[in-house]
């Protein structure tokens, strides 16, 4: 069965400063999907970054980067430029024939 | 404001009883999805449903059903209710698959006394 583990429960980071999220997946599928949600305090699931598993480059969304390591099956988020409002709880998911989320990473933003 | 809207916000009921979630989804969506945050077994994806159609099924218990309407709302029905059902239950929608970007509504939480 496929997994998605989050192993960093919490992380923080100093505004401003750079922070990587880290995620790795068990599966056997060739073709799947990978995703970054984040869960502010008022709970609601924003998509943070999507990546699809043919390609080969990294994807960005401004100042959100992963890194894609489709061998070792990892796929980490790196936020540069840390702001407040990226204080969230943090989820990666895989999406294959089933659609599976990792516990979350809680990430705290020192001002 | 992601354009998903559900009722009720919050939710309170007994054990064995049965409540019916509703999500709308944004305007020219096809797709809905629900998915049950809970503190023990985290983020599960639930069902998805497709112009009206089962899409896609994930872990939905038997006690609990869905549909999509003609005019692409959504219900989620549970039934039987028991402790464990507590949790926030997301819809999200998307144009059509899976692989797209899901759009989530705030989520209706529901406690089960």
């Amino acid at each position: 069965a496929q997994t998605v583990t989050q192993s960093q429960p919490e992380m923080s980071v100093q505004e401003a400063e750079t922070v990587t999220l880290s995620c790795t997946y068990d599966t056997s599928e060739s073709d799947y999907y990978l995703f970054w949600y984040k869960q502010p305090p008022s709970r609601q699931m924003i998509l943070v970054i999507r990546q699809e598993a043919y390609k080969q480059q990294n994807a960005t969304e401004n100042r959100f980067s992963v890194n894609f390591q489709k061998a070792a099956k990892s796929f980490s988020l790196k936020i540069s430029d840390s702001q407040l409002g990226d204080a969230a709880m943090y989820f990666c998911a895989y999406l294959g024939n089933q659609f599976y989320f990792g516990t979350g990473t809680s990430l705290t933003v020192i001002p | 404001d992601s354009g998903v809207t559900q009722t009720p916000k919050h939710l309170i009921t007994a054990t064995g009883q049965r409540v019916t979630l509703r999500c709308s989804p944004r305007s020219g969506d096809l797709s809905v999805y629900w998915y049950q945050q809970s503190l023990d077994q985290g983020l599960q994806f639930l069902i998805q449903y497709y112009n009206g159609e089962e899409r896609a099924k994930g872990n939905i218990l038997e006690r609990f059903s869905a549909q999509q309407f003609p005019d692409l709302h959504s219900e989620l029905n549970l039934s039987s209710l028991e402790l464990g059902d507590s949790a926030l239950y997301f819809c999200a929608s998307s144009v059509g698959s899976l692989e797209e970007t899901q759009y989530f509504g705030p989520g209706t939480r529901l406690l089960v006394l």
